[in-house]
């Protein structure tokens, strides 16, 4: 079965470290990649997502994504964290650009950011 | 302003009382879904809806219903909750097909005693 893997369900940096989160997903076929934030009490909304050409995917509040087939792997990075940056974070995967919009998710990590 | 509307936010009830979460998007979307969030289980799709009278099961979806009457509404029905319905709420929407970015709603924190 198709699977999306986070590694690490907490990870905790200081403010102005590079923030990188792990995504791995489980499949020779090519993906459709996204990565959503939660904050606090907030439903989720999109980071970024990868469907097509460029691997290097840049998104909202200074982060992004590189799509690395080889490794299949999606890691979201920052260069420097932000207070603000501190939320729970999911990848998601979904391998039919078709109707069928099914997504498998990763369970998460939450990013603790500390002053 | 674009959104995906959930009522109520937070609600607590008893073993069996019949409920309705409603939900509610104004950005003419196709497709519409509702999720639970439970802690170490990530995200777990119930039902799904592809358009007006098309609905689908998801991964978790004994216990509820589902309508899609009117595109923009996707009511979440537990007819008998019980305890183990205790969750976190969302209701999402996006545009068809399988690259679009799903919007969510703030959730509804259910509590079944």
């Amino acid at each position: 079965a198709q699977s999306v893997t986070q590694l690490g369900s907490h990870v905790s940096v200081s403010e102005g470290a590079l923030v990188l989160l792990r995504c791995n997903y489980s499949s020779s076929v090519p993906p459709y990649l996204f990565w959503y934030v939660q904050y606090p009490n907030q439903g989720l909304q999109l980071l970024l997502k990868y469907t097509t050409g460029a691997t290097l995917v840049k998104g909202i509040n200074g982060f992004e994504a590189e799509f690395k087939k080889s490794e299949t792997s999606f890691h979201l990075t920052k260069p420097s964290a932000h207070m603000s940056d501190a939320a729970e974070y999911f990848c998601a995967v979904t391998f039919n650009a078709g109707n069928n919009r099914k997504l498998i998710w990763g369970l998460g990590t939450s990013l603790a950011v500390n002053p | 302003e674009a959104q995906v509307t959930q009522n109520p936010r937070y609600l607590i009830t008893v073993t069996g009382k019949k409920l309705t979460v409603t939900c509610s998007q104004n950005m003419n979307h196709e497709y519409m879904s509702w999720y639970r969030q439970d802690p170490g289980l990530g995200l777990r799709q119930i039902y799904y809806s592809m358009n007006v009278e098309v609905t689908d099961k998801g991964d978790v979806p004994e216990g509820y219903k589902v309508s899609r009457k009117e595109k923009r509404n996707f009511p979440l029905i537990l007819e008998s909750p019980s305890p183990n319905q205790t969750s976190l709420y969302f209701c999402a929407s996006s545009v068809g097909g399988g690259t679009g970015e799903l919007f969510f709603g703030e959730g509804s924190r259910l509590t079944v005693l």
